[in-house]
């Protein structure tokens, strides 16, 4: 039973829009919730994160969004660039402090 | 600064054979440590965590096991590798005793079993 899920793959966007990338999850009980970026043959790097009193981050290009009540957030990147191309990882911390991954969303981003 | 190192990158070994990854962490002190696997197409995969040298806490049955024979190194082991064991295995931190802090990665060794 997955408790953080990304349903989307892989996503596909032009440089310089908005990139929107989703996650749901099934566990109240979660306070934590953190995205991170992966390139091939790397480990992930943390990005951002957001804390379960907060509905809000933002750092940089990067903004994550939480919604409680439909236990979804998502991560927006504006302007989107190159660069950006990688495997994106949502990932939730039970109360054990372990973190619950979603299986990932490939971001491309076109020139 | 803190850093994690993780070698080999890549490794081939021979079914059967054994296996020893290291990481080790500087730049903190009594971080908590993690060992992940990611097989081909998935998401990653918690195997071992440790809350301190000697504490290990297995979160899937397999032939892998972890130490932690000091406070900032962190072993995956195997005594006889199966087909199943190949994937890219990473090491993580995190600050101990802290809730709300994010795991950092090293750069993974990718096992190819053959």
């Amino acid at each position: 039973d997955q408790q953080v899920k990304q349903n989307s793959p892989s996503l596909s966007v032009q440089e310089g829009r908005i990139s929107i990338l989703n996650c749901d999850y099934t566990n109240s009980m979660f306070d934590y919730f953190l995205w991170y970026k992966k390139y091939p043959a790397e480990g992930p790097t943390f990005l951002i994160s957001i804390s379960s009193i907060k509905d809000k981050n933002e750092d940089g290009r990067f903004t994550v969004f939480l919604n409680k009540s439909a236990k979804h957030l998502s991560l927006h990147i504006v302007p989107s660039q190159p660069g950006d191309s990688a495997v994106y990882f949502c990932a939730a911390m039970d109360s054990n402090y372990q973190l619950i991954w979603g299986a990932g969303t490939k971001l491309i981003i076109k020139p | 600064s803190q850093t994690i190192h993780q070698w080999p990158a890549t490794l081939v070994q021979p079914v059967g054979s054994p296996l020893s990854l290291e990481c080790t962490v500087e730049g903190t002190s009594n971080p908590n440590l993690y060992w992940y696997r990611q097989a081909a197409g998935r998401g990653l995969q918690l195997l071992f965590y440790s809350v301190g040298i000697g504490q290990i806490s297995s979160e899937v049955p397999q032939n892998l096991s972890a130490s932690r024979p000091q406070d900032r190194q962190f072993i995956l082991s195997s005594k006889k590798l199966l087909l199943s064991d190949s994937g890219f295995y990473l090491c993580a931190w995190s600050v101990r005793g802290t809730h709300n802090q994010p795991q950092h990665f090293g750069d993974g060794t990718r096992l190819s079993i053959l």
